[in-house]
């Protein structure tokens, strides 16, 4: 089975702290994820990754950076964390180059709140 | 641009009927569509690959139909349980525009299985 884990199930941190979310793959996945999810605007791709060092800007980067150092981690960083990145994090990773057959497994996600 | 849509967004069933949960997206050019469950405050669970050259996927009591010329699927849970109560998401996976290997998500139907 696909195992993906993320390092917090639920996570509080001030406005302005530095916030690291980290999430690995164990099924040498290509492509990795971030996205964020909210009430009522449903998933949103903050990141992704596929390769190792590789990395592209969804729909919602700002305020977010990355990084993929080793092929089956993949950390999304809050700089300078603000409430309104109070959300949940879900990171997924996907075999890739596979075309249709590309599917994408989830972690239990991380519930983050900043005060 | 892609977008998924979900309809209903709540649906409340009696345990033991047959139920249809329907996702509609605006753009034919895909390669695969995924449903999804996800559980209060939980990631979510793959349950279903569509690729873009089937007609539909079976697991168990689920089956999942796709018609990509009209831009429906419909996910289909035989003999609902209280154990089915969750959110249901679908995704498709576009083949232009967007990020690479990314998923257009709708914002779900709750499903809600009375005893």
């Amino acid at each position: 089975d696909v195992k993906v884990t993320q390092s917090s199930r639920y996570l509080v941190k001030r406005t302005g702290e530095k916030v690291f979310l980290e999430c690995v793959q164990d099924m040498d996945h290509e492509n990795m994820f971030w996205y964020r999810q909210d009430p009522g605007l449903g998933l949103r791709l903050i990141y992704f990754s596929y390769d190792v060092k590789m990395k592209e800007k969804g729909d919602i980067p700002e305020g977010y950076s990355v990084s993929r150092e080793k092929k089956e981690r993949f950390s999304l960083i809050l700089e300078s964390a603000s409430t309104n990145q109070t959300s949940m994090y879900l990171c997924a990773s996907s075999p890739g180059g596979q075309g249709s057959l590309d599917e994408q497994f989830f972690g239990p996600g991380t519930r983050l709140t900043v005060l | 641009k892609q977008e998924v849509t979900q309809i209903p967004a709540a649906l409340s069933v009696p345990e033991g009927e047959n139920l249809v949960l329907n996702c509609s997206f605006t753009d034919s050019a895909i390669y695969n569509l995924q449903w999804f469950r996800q559980d209060p405050g939980k990631g979510l669970t793959s349950l279903l690959l569509i690729q873009s050259s089937q007609r539909e996927q079976t697991s168990g009591r689920l089956n999942a139909s796709l018609d990509k010329s009209s831009g429906r699927s419909t996910l289909y849970i035989a003999a609902s349980q209280p154990g089915d109560s969750a959110t249901y998401l679908c995704a498709v996976r576009p083949r232009y525009g967007g990020s690479q290997g990314n998923l257009i998500f709708g914002k779900g139907t709750k499903l809600s299985v009375k005893p």
